[in-house]
């Protein structure tokens, strides 16, 4: 089991391009949550989905942030137009369905917008 | 609010020397307790859980509710400790963790 695949590990985008990031969770896993790291803090939660759900995404930002975790497929967070203040690491999480609140990361990607 | 605490950014300590990572919380119910360790060049994995009450690669960490801590604490450290270490809390029953700011632990020979 390879564990939380992130990818890229690092993207660099210029002000007002998209990012993508992707996550595939562990085997198994139909749990995934994404956070965000600004400089110098905590990880901080964004979203929590299961397959083809959002089941809260109370820490999203309202605009230009969106996630998905399609059916078939990784799990992806896009931020659109991106801004200076977009750049962070951006972990992404998987657990069981058992419920178990133990959760397995990713390396995460490091986002700079320049 | 929910708000975990970690006072120190940085703790130096010598191979051999006692370790002790602080780490507050503020919540009024019943939290999980977590430390989580990033080496470096890897993915942040758990180290413990208060509910399990292990000890894992020497480290333990027990809830005091009184003072509302969750201290990380190893009697030998290592060098192969030197890591970031992120305590976490999440409220029973739900699944989103709440990080402190992390503190990185630098063991020197």
């Amino acid at each position: 089991n390879a564990g939380v695949m992130q990818n890229p590990r690092h993207l660099v985008r210029r002000r007002g391009q998209e990012a993508r990031l992707r996550c595939s969770p562990m085997k198994g896993h139909s749990h995934v949550y994404w956070y965000r790291q600004l400089p110098e803090e905590g990880l901080k939660f964004m979203v929590y989905l299961q397959k083809e759900n959002i089941i809260d995404e109370s820490g999203m930002p309202k605009e230009r942030f969106s996630a998905e975790f399609p059916k078939e497929g990784p799990s992806i967070l896009r931020i659109q137009q991106v801004v200076r203040g977009d750049s962070a690491a951006y972990f992404c999480a998987s657990s069981p369905p058992s419920g178990d609140t133990e959760a397995f990361f990713g390396q995460g990607t490091r986002l700079t917008v320049v | 609010a929910q708000r975990v605490t970690q006072p120190e950014k940085l703790l130096s300590v010598f191979k051999g020397a006692p370790v002790e990572l602080k780490c507050n919380y503020s919540y009024s119910g019943s939290p999980e307790l977590f430390w989580y360790v990033q080496y470096s060049r890897q993915r942040l994995q758990l180290l413990l859980r208060h509910i399990s009450r292990e000890s894992i690669k020497g480290f333990t960490a027990d809830l005091n509710k009184g003072e509302t801590s969750f201290h990380l604490k190893k009697p030998f450290a290592q060098e192969e400790d030197s890591a970031m270490y992120y305590c976490a809390l999440i409220r029973s029953g739900t699944y989103k963790y709440i990080f402190g700011t992390g503190t990185r632990l630098k063991v020197l020979a």
